[in-house]
């Protein structure tokens, strides 16, 4: 019953330096997405995906990049991590018609 | 574009009711939904209403929707300071798009 992972849970980063985070759901969901988190700005959507091997760009798509190579998996790049990246990112899953999303319990990513 | 707006913050004391209010723009609106955000935490799914109801309660939660004036609205009924939280309007269209808020940070004071 572990929903939505993601990992990992916070990491500082140089800038420059490139990481991937994981997000992995076990509830056979066809969507998932990328949102960012930053005070005063709400969540906005990086990428999401509404099915295995499609991506598509949502509202803050730059320094971003994303791949779903198995329907459990959704895997946010980094190349060149900078400070404005800084943010908790959440990753979230859904059924195609379904009744809400389940998000993630996020990542505390500090680029420095 | 599609939009969905509500208030950054709101005080209450322990044991009145908090009513926190959203407005959205969409026309083709589906489901409404509450998700609250407790620190540290990703969000959660509080309540949802279907976009042909007007009202829905669950326990202390009371969930208000004016469909022709695109009002929504969350009534916790004797805050608690285990409601202290964020909480998220979101509207989710026909395409199965959900749309959020910047989210109502909910303080209670003692």
């Amino acid at each position: 019953n572990a929903g939505v992972t993601q990992t990992p849970k916070f990491r500082v980063l140089k800038t420059g330096q490139s990481m991937t985070l994981l997000c992995a759901q076990d509830m056979n969901h066809e969507y998932m997405y990328w949102y960012r988190q930053d005070p005063g700005m709400g969540l906005r959507l990086i990428h999401y995906s509404v099915g295995e091997g499609t991506t598509a760009k949502g509202e803050v798509p730059d320094g971003y990049n994303v791949s779903r190579l198995k329907k459990q998996n959704f895997l946010l790049g980094l190349e060149s991590a900078a400070p404005s990246q800084t943010s908790v990112y959440f990753c979230a899953s859904s059924y195609a018609g379904g009744l809400g999303y389940t998000f993630g319990s996020g990542t505390r990513l500090t680029v420095v | 574009g599609e939009d969905v707006e509500q208030s950054l913050f709101l005080s209450v004391r322990e044991g009145d009711s908090s009513v926190i209010n959203c407005t959205y723009t969409d026309s083709s609106s589906t489901y409404l939904y509450w998700y609250k955000q407790e620190p540290g935490a990703g969000l959660q799914l509080l309540t949802y209403i279907f976009s042909n109801m007007d009202m829905k309660q669950d326990q202390r939660l009371t969930v208000l929707l004016n469909k022709k004036d695109k009002h929504l609205s969350l009534r916790i009924a004797d805050t608690q300071t285990g409601d202290s939280a964020i909480y998220f309007c979101a509207d989710q269209n026909r395409d199965d798009k959900i749309i959020f808020g910047k989210g109502t940070r909910l303080h209670i004071l003692p």
